[in-house]
């Protein structure tokens, strides 16, 4: 079966650093999302990315964030200068035009800031 | 958006049926409803999808009654791996489709 791969699974960095979270969407796939989840909490919604541009991002996705799909395939998050509170689990999600509301998920990057 | 709300948690003995339901009073015509499930660490997985009545797939059943103002999720015959966080979200078909999660539901199950 198809799916999202995420890498690095675990990442440490030190603050004001800049990291790459990088997706490998599944290939037939429109519509690529990023989400972070904090530990413990809800999934937030980052941004959504479709015919290579952002359609849609949330409040949390300010001027230190940016996505890119540099190649048919790879699907990155850039954090410019990361702060303790980006500590989270990224997810990366894609979906295709036929199936609605069925997105798959990969497993997730957990970001520590220290 | 069209909000929705669910029980903050849920136990059940392995061998229940168990029923979660969701309301979202201000669900939109055109909107879907949809349930994903999420295990500890990792991301969230599609469950079942559904506009009206009632759907079943091999993993769950969704009903909706006529009014649409809720919809519950029916997991029969839970075992311990059904303990989980499930969300319940509402939004339309097509476009970016951008998926808003709520606090979802964790269900535990006991042995």
């Amino acid at each position: 079966e198809p799916e999202v791969t995420q890498t690095p699974s675990h990442q440490v960095t030190q603050m004001g650093q800049e990291v790459i979270l990088r997706c490998v969407p599944i290939s037939n796939h429109l519509y690529f999302y990023w989400y972070r989840q904090i530990l413990g909490q809800k999934v937030e919604f980052l941004v959504s990315f479709y015919n290579n541009e952002i359609s849609e991002k949330s409040e949390i996705f300010d001027d230190q964030f940016s996505v890119e799909r540099p190649d048919g395939s790879n699907f990155t998050l850039k954090i410019r200068s990361t702060k303790l509170e980006d500590s989270a689990m990224y997810f990366c999600a894609s979906r295709d035009r036929s199936t609605a509301r069925e997105a798959f998920f990969g497993q997730g990057t957990r970001l520590t800031v220290v | 958006l069209a909000k929705t709300t669910q029980p903050i948690s849920m136990d059940s003995y392995e061998g229940q049926e168990v029923n979660i339901t969701c309301s979202h009073n201000n669900i939109a015509t055109n909107d879907y409803i949809t349930w994903y499930q999420q295990f500890p660490s990792q991301g969230p997985r599609f469950i079942i999808q559904g506009y009206k009545t009632k759907v079943t797939n091999e993993v769950a059943s969704l009903f909706i009654p006529a009014d649409r103002k809720s919809s519950t999720l029916s997991l029969p015959r839970v075992s311990l791996s059904d303990t989980a966080v499930y969300y319940c979200l509402v939004g339309p078909p097509t476009g970016a489709n951008n998926l808003f999660f709520g606090t979802g539901t964790r269900l535990t199950v006991i042995p």
